[in-house]
């Protein structure tokens, strides 16, 4: 496609749900990243892929996260019986190569737990 | 542990004044990149400075690289009312994720 898409753009969900967030990538980019943003802060790494393999998980919250990437190009983040906590804007990003090249991101799904 | 770190935290200036936003970053990197973002949802990369450069400009865009010190600096000159955003740093390098820092909120005042 022509940018990174992500869908739902937004989520309420009642808490112990569970969610699933989708990422669609660029066409042709091998590295795939997540990143969770809660308001007014930074960046909090979660996952990345390079293919369909998962180098880095180290940045999951807790094993409820997790995360996979098929055909080495959607990605799903699914939460597993959510916390309010989890509330924040879940961003994906695609690159050709990872860490060596500009990454583009998609608009990202704001998730509520209520 | 965080890879990128701006400084400062939040800058206010006038327009037409320019701007000057700081990173430092911690290990060894193949590159440095700067992000903006608006309203809190995705961002937009500005530039890619590589480890072997020193320097690189893009329209208003200046950026520097100091690997001996583990900086970089982005310069926005005559600053607009619409470059109003946050700004990130993130560093990118061999079997590495792309690290981000926390952010700095620039406000320009038309």
């Amino acid at each position: 496609g022509a940018g990174v898409s992500q869908s739902p753009s937004n989520k309420v969900t009642e808490k112990g749900k569970d969610v699933e967030l989708r990422c669609d990538p660029i066409s042709g980019h091998t590295a795939l990243y997540w990143y969770r943003q809660s308001l007014g802060q930074g960046l909090e790494f979660l996952i990345y892929f390079q293919g369909n393999s998962a180098p880095d998980k180290s940045g999951l919250p807790s094993d409820r996260f997790s995360a996979e990437r098929t055909g080495g190009s959607v990605s799903t983040l699914t939460i597993q019986r959510t916390q309010q906590e989890d509330s924040a804007v879940y961003l994906c990003a695609s690159s050709r190569l990872q860490g060596y090249t500009e990454a583009f991101f998609g608009q990202g799904t704001r998730l509520t737990v209520v | 542990s965080q890879q990128g770190e701006e400084d400062p935290q939040a800058l206010s200036i006038q327009e037409g004044e320019n701007a000057t936003m700081n990173c430092s970053y911690k290990t060894s990197i193949n590159n440095l990149q700067w992000y903006r973002q608006n309203s809190g949802r995705g961002l937009v990369h500005l530039i890619l400075i590589r480890s072997n450069e020193r320097e690189k400009h893009s329209g208003r865009l200046r950026v520097t690289l100091d690997t001996s010190k583990k900086s970089s600096s982005l310069l926005i000159t005559a600053s607009r009312a619409a470059d109003t955003a946050s700004y990130f740093c993130a560093s990118g390098g061999a079997n590495s994720k792309l690290t981000f820092g926390k952010g700095i909120t620039l406000s320009v005042r038309p």
